[in-house]
């Protein structure tokens, strides 16, 4: 069973810095790309950023970009997320998602809540 | 960007109806569209990739249709478990794009 657990969300200040973790379980994680998804509350899905398999190919939303950095280990079946900069419009529940090969989301973690304020 | 419009925004039926949700992109995407369900304070669920591919273990009386800029998710007969918000997404090209959501209630 395909599992996806993420942590790391939390309160913080504006103009702060979080890492989000995604752990991952119950497939082979290095052969897939994974991304991040948030939803701020009240409001619909945002796609965040991806990662190839091998870390080659990384995208971000213009919204993030220059301020988030993903990342994978591959060796410990990990996602990350480094967010710096952080505003009140990055407050969301943050998604990891395994993109089984067509750009859709086949797998789900349960979210981890980001809480940008002062 | 490609822009996802979805509509209608929400919709209020009754168990047993038959259930029409649309999803028109402001480019072609081919068949680059899938359907997500979500539950309130949970993770959305993929229902359909592929524009109608079924996803493992999702119902049979979801479908999908369309290609190109107009899609469809249609639930041929609502249970008291579809209640819920839906999303459609495109794969077609980075940004990933979803709809605004269509609220389904009960009437």
């Amino acid at each position: 069973e395909v599992q996806l657990v993420e942590s790391g969300g939390g309160l913080v200040k504006p103009g702060g810095s979080l890492r989000l973790s995604c752990a991952a379980s119950g497939f082979t994680f290095s052969s897939y790309t994974m991304n991040w998804v948030r939803q701020a509350p009240g409001k619909g899905l945002e796609w965040v950023s991806s990662i190839s398999s091998s870390s080659r190919y990384i995208y971000y939303a213009d919204s993030v970009k220059g301020r988030f950095t993903i990342s994978r280990d591959n060796a410990k079946n990990s996602l990350y997320l480094q967010m710096n900069s952080l505003r009140a419009e990055d407050t969301a529940v943050y998604y990891c998602a395994r993109d089984p090969s067509g750009g859709w989301y086949a797998d789900w973690g349960q979210g981890t809540l980001v809480t940008v304020s002062s | 960007d490609i822009q996802m419009t979805q509509s209608p925004s929400s919709l209020s039926a009754s168990v047993g109806d038959r259930v029409t949700i649309t999803c028109r992109a402001s480019q072609s995407i081919s068949s680059y569209l899938s359907w997500y369900q979500q539950k309130p304070g949970k993770a959305p669920k993929l229902l359909i990739y592929a524009a109608s591919s079924l996803q493992s273990g999702v119902p049979s009386r979801f479908s999908g249709s369309g290609s190109g800029t107009d899609f469809t998710l249609t639930i041929s007969s609502l249970q008291p478990e579809d209640f819920a918000t839906y999303y459609c997404q495109q794969s077609y090209n980075t940004p990933r794009t979803f709809g605004q959501g269509t609220k389904v209630e009960i009437k």
